[in-house]
């Protein structure tokens, strides 16, 4: 029983690039979440889902996509990225709104 | 929206100490849960507790809804328990999201 995972751990990208990070959870949970976390702003949602094949925006969605093609995973898509997007991003999933939320380990992206 | 404010900020401790974080929230909430992130970035979820008191080991929450605040209790600190303390709220109105304070960050010294 992995819990939540994430890839990848870190990465490094250029003005411009693309970029997907995946998120898988093994807990058979309904609702999935992308964070992002930066220095002093506590964790902020970016999108989330609240079942396979749904998606919805949070506080600070733009420049961001997201999908939910399979229960157990959730994907953030960058597809041009800007420094602002530097950050760790961190995935979460619970089995209901709101419920306890299990989070993953964290992918630190260093836009250049 | 909801403000969620961390009292205090940052805290230093010698081990052993006992400590009390705050988490003010402005508006009724549905639940409120409380995380540590450990130096490594990890997220632990401590406890979900929308009223009343739970205990787990050395760590304690208390949640007083009415109101409108919530404290985390930790003694006889150790060094393992540094990191940053976060306390999260899913507000009533049907949000079913929730909203993060900005976390107190706990330095135990040994």
């Amino acid at each position: 029983n992995a819990g939540v995972t994430q890839t990848p751990k870190f990465r490094v990208l250029k003005t411009g690039q693309s970029m997907t990070l995946l998120c898988a959870q093994d807990m058979n949970h309904e609702y999935m979440y992308w964070y992002r976390q930066d220095p002093g702003m506590g964790l902020r949602l970016i999108h989330y889902s609240v079942g396979e094949g749904t998606t919805a925006k949070g506080e600070v969605p733009d420049g961001y996509n997201v999908s939910r093609l399979k229960k157990q995973n959730f994907l953030l898509g960058l597809e041009s990225a800007a420094p602002s997007q530097t950050s760790v991003y961190f995935c979460a999933s619970s089995y209901a709104g709101a419920y306890e939320q299990y989070f993953g380990p964290g992918t630190r992206l260093t836009v250049t | 929206g909801i403000q969620v404010e961390q009292s205090p900020p940052d805290l230093i401790l010698q081990e052993g100490a006992n400590s009390t974080l705050r988490c003010n929230f402005s508006d009724s909430v549905n639940n409120l849960q409380w995380f540590h992130q450990n130096p490594w970035g990890q997220l632990i979820n401590l406890f979900y507790i929308p009223s009343g008191t739970k205990q787990n080991g050395r760590l304690s929450a208390t949640t007083v809804a009415t109101e409108r605040y919530s404290l985390l209790y930790i003694s006889s600190s150790q060094t393992t328990d540094s990191g940053v303390y976060f306390c999260a709220v899913d507000p009533q109105g049907g949000s079913e999201k929730l909203v993060f304070g900005k976390g107190t960050k706990l330095t135990v010294n040994p």
